[in-house]
């Protein structure tokens, strides 16, 4: 079936930094593929995505690009912020007929940036 | 901004108690799902719904059961809480494809 794995965290970082989070997935066919983010104590918000090879997905000054070839989707931020903290999601949906009905979330990644 | 809502958002039962998590959403979604979230983060499918009368079971087995008679509403119940129901509980809703889901923001159950 389909699969998420995402980088483990934590992460912590300091103000201005380069952010990467890595995400690979298992799949077959075409899936779309979503990056979440979650602020304390609040429900998983969209953050960006992508629905097709090589497409970039961005926003916030995020961005990921979906990578057939090495079935990836890292997350990227050129100078994080301490509001960037947050959990991080990697996401997948579709793919095939069964796999189009589920969303599939890798674990998660808790990203603090200090000041 | 996201039109799905989950009551209550915070909840303190006591061991055996029946309680049902509220979740409504206004967009006309076919696809309702219900999450359960450990304090490892990592989020686990429990129920999810294609439309009005239909319920599956998800990838985590769980003591709750659900129900979809309207497209907007999708409750789950807990006939008998045990404080290893004790969790964060994430309701969502997307229409049909390979679309983004929307999120409610959560409760959060504590059973004592």
């Amino acid at each position: 079936g389909n699969s998420v794995t995402q980088m483990e965290g934590p992460v912590t970082l300091s103000e201005e930094a380069f952010l990467t989070i890595n995400c690979t997935y298992t799949a077959t066919g075409y899936p779309s593929l979503f990056w979440y983010v979650q602020y304390p104590g609040e429900g998983l918000q969209l953050l960006l995505k992508a629905t097709k090879a090589d497409d970039k997905g961005s926003n916030k000054g995020f961005e990921a690009t979906y990578r057939k070839e090495t079935t990836s989707f890292h997350l990227e931020k050129g100078s994080v912020q301490v509001s960037d903290s947050a959990v991080y999601f990697c996401a997948l949906s579709g793919g095939s007929v069964q796999g189009a009905q589920k969303l599939v979330f890798g674990q998660g990644t808790r990203l603090t940036i200090n000041p | 901004e996201a039109d799905i809502y989950q009551t209550p958002r915070y909840l303190v039962i006591g061991t055996g108690k029946k309680i049902t998590l509220e979740c409504s959403q206004t967009m006309g979604h076919d696809k309702m799902y219900w999450y359960q979230q450990d304090p490892g983060m990592e989020l686990h499918l429990i129920h999810y719904s294609y439309g009005v009368n239909s319920t599956e079971k998800g990838d985590l087995s769980s003591e709750s059961t659900v129900s979809r008679i309207r497209t907007e509403h999708f409750p789950l119940t807990l006939e008998s809480a045990r404080p290893s129901h004790t969790s964060q509980y994430l309701c969502a809703s997307r229409v049909t494809g390979d679309t983004e889901a929307f999120f409610g923001q959560g409760t959060r159950l504590t059973v004592v």
